[in-house]
């Protein structure tokens, strides 16, 4: 089976300052990974997905993510933060050919001034 | 403008009182999905649909029941809630999650009291 974990529960950092917010996966099978962006009272939105082909992946807002096979994780990074960034993020993952996304428990991301 | 709906958005009920919360989706999707979401635990899948008619117990489905009736609706039913299932519930739509991302409604808060 599936499953996601995701190492820090909460991650504060100054703004301007660069941030990485860490994801490991364990699956017997290949994958597709996913992070997800949920600002308060809102609903998830999808920041980047890594299908195939380049392990560096590139999603909105300036945040990237790195597929490392090996070590089975799917870190985000973003090189300057904003105050605006201050949300969850939730990693994911897919098997292929499975029907469900299994979501890690999520990362608090605080921007402070 | 593309969107996934679901009503209502909160909603305090008592125990053994039957409801129902509905999902509409305007983009033809096929894949639709319920999560619910816990401090701590992520998003975990309740029940999901990949296409009319065609509906699958997820991770949680206990005290839950769908139907797909029509390819735009997909709603969520509590025959008789439990103060367990005092959740933030959200519904997902997608093409297809092998390639594809899945598109969330803004959630709806039920407290079962």
């Amino acid at each position: 089976a599936q499953s996601v974990t995701q190492l820090d529960s909460q991650v504060p950092v100054f703004e301007e300052a660069p941030v990485e917010l860490r994801c490991n996966y364990s699956s017997s099978v290949s994958v597709y990974l996913f992070w997800y962006v949920q600002y308060p009272n809102q609903g998830l939105q999808l920041l980047l997905k890594y299908l195939s082909g380049s392990t560096l992946v590139k999603g909105i807002n300036g945040f990237e993510a790195e597929f490392n096979k090996s070590q089975t994780s799917f870190h985000l990074r973003k090189p300057s933060v904003h105050i605006s960034d201050t949300a969850e993020y939730f990693c994911a993952v897919s098997q292929w050919g499975a029907q469900k996304l299994v979501f890690g428990q999520g990362t608090r991301l605080t921007i402070n001034p | 403008e593309a969107q996934v709906t679901q009503n209502p958005r909160y909603l305090i009920t008592v125990t053994g009182k039957k409801l129902t919360v509905t999902c509409s989706q305007n983009m033809n999707h096929e894949y639709m999905s319920w999560y619910r979401q816990d401090p701590g635990l992520g998003l975990r899948q309740i029940y999901y649909s990949m296409n009319v008619e065609v509906t699958d117990k997820g991770d949680v489905p206990e005290g839950y029941k769908v139907s797909r009736k029509e390819k735009r609706n997909f709603p969520l039913i509590l025959e008789s809630p439990s103060p367990n299932q005092t959740s933030l519930y959200f519904c997902a739509s997608s093409l297809g999650l092998n390639t594809g991302e899945l598109f969330f409604g803004e959630g709806s808060r039920l407290t079962v009291l």
